[in-house]
């Protein structure tokens, strides 16, 4: 059971837009822990996507972006493309635990 | 190029150990705190371990306190995790990954290396 919630899979068409959600509780997001999003292309390693709830490196398309409110935060990707499907994971820091802690990934399928 | 390369992973008996290493290159290591997390098949990410810049201040998660350690030599530009009573539970791809002072996200990560305990 991870610490911060994810669904499992999310889906779209080429072209659509799709989110993902990320809980936490009050000891990790809704403590002020910034979030952060990462992008598992299959069998690589993570990449990072968006750090500090909305802000994306260098190189990562403006298709990609985050925000963050309470205890939740959220990853919306537009136009989506084939090359999107991934693995998609939330990061954050919990202050109970003394601990970075993750979402449980959630599958992008791009039909 | 900033790179992050994991080596000393394979299979190990239960109860075991392993020493898993991680060499930086294109950075200066010895400004940037380290971290190890893991990943066990078809499972999501779990951090298990960080230390400081100067090696000074270490974490670890529940999960393998007491087992493993974490370690570097700034010198040589390298990270390091002692393993030790491992368990068929700790099977998992370990990456190394990069932490800036001040933030809380990893950046950039290692390639992995497979670590498999089993009889």
């Amino acid at each position: 059971q991870s610490v911060l919630t994810q669904p499992p899979s999310v889906s779209g068409a080429p072209g659509q837009r799709v989110t993902i959600s990320c809980t936490g509780s009050s000891s990790n997001i809704g403590a002020g822990y910034d979030v952060h999003w990462y992008q598992q292309l299959p069998g690589t390693a993570p990449k990072l996507l968006i750090y500090g709830n909305s802000n994306r490196p260098s190189g990562v398309p403006d298709r990609f972006s985050g925000s963050k409110s309470g205890t939740s935060a959220s990853l919306a990707i537009t136009g989506l493309q084939a090359e999107d499907e991934a693995d998609y994971y939330c990061q954050s820091y919990d202050i109970s635990l003394s601990a970075w802690v993750f979402g449980g990934g959630t599958k992008l399928t791009v039909l | 190029e900033v790179q992050l390369v994991e080596s000393g992973g394979g299979l190990v008996q239960p109860g075991g150990s392993l020493r898993l290493s991680c060499a930086a290159s294109g950075f200066t290591f010895s400004n940037y705190e380290m971290n190890w997390v893991r990943q066990a098949p078809g499972k999501g990410l779990e951090w298990i371990s960080y230390i400081s810049s100067s090696g000074k201040t270490i974490y670890y998660a529940d999960s393998v306190k007491g087992r493993f350690t974490i370690s570097r030599d700034n010198a040589k530009n390298s990270l390091y995790l002692q393993m030790n009573s491992l368990r068929a539970e700790d099977t998992s791809i370990y990456y190394c990954a990069r932490k800036s002072t001040g933030t809380t996200w990893f950046d950039p990560w290692g390639q992995g290396t497979l670590v498999t305990v089993s009889s």
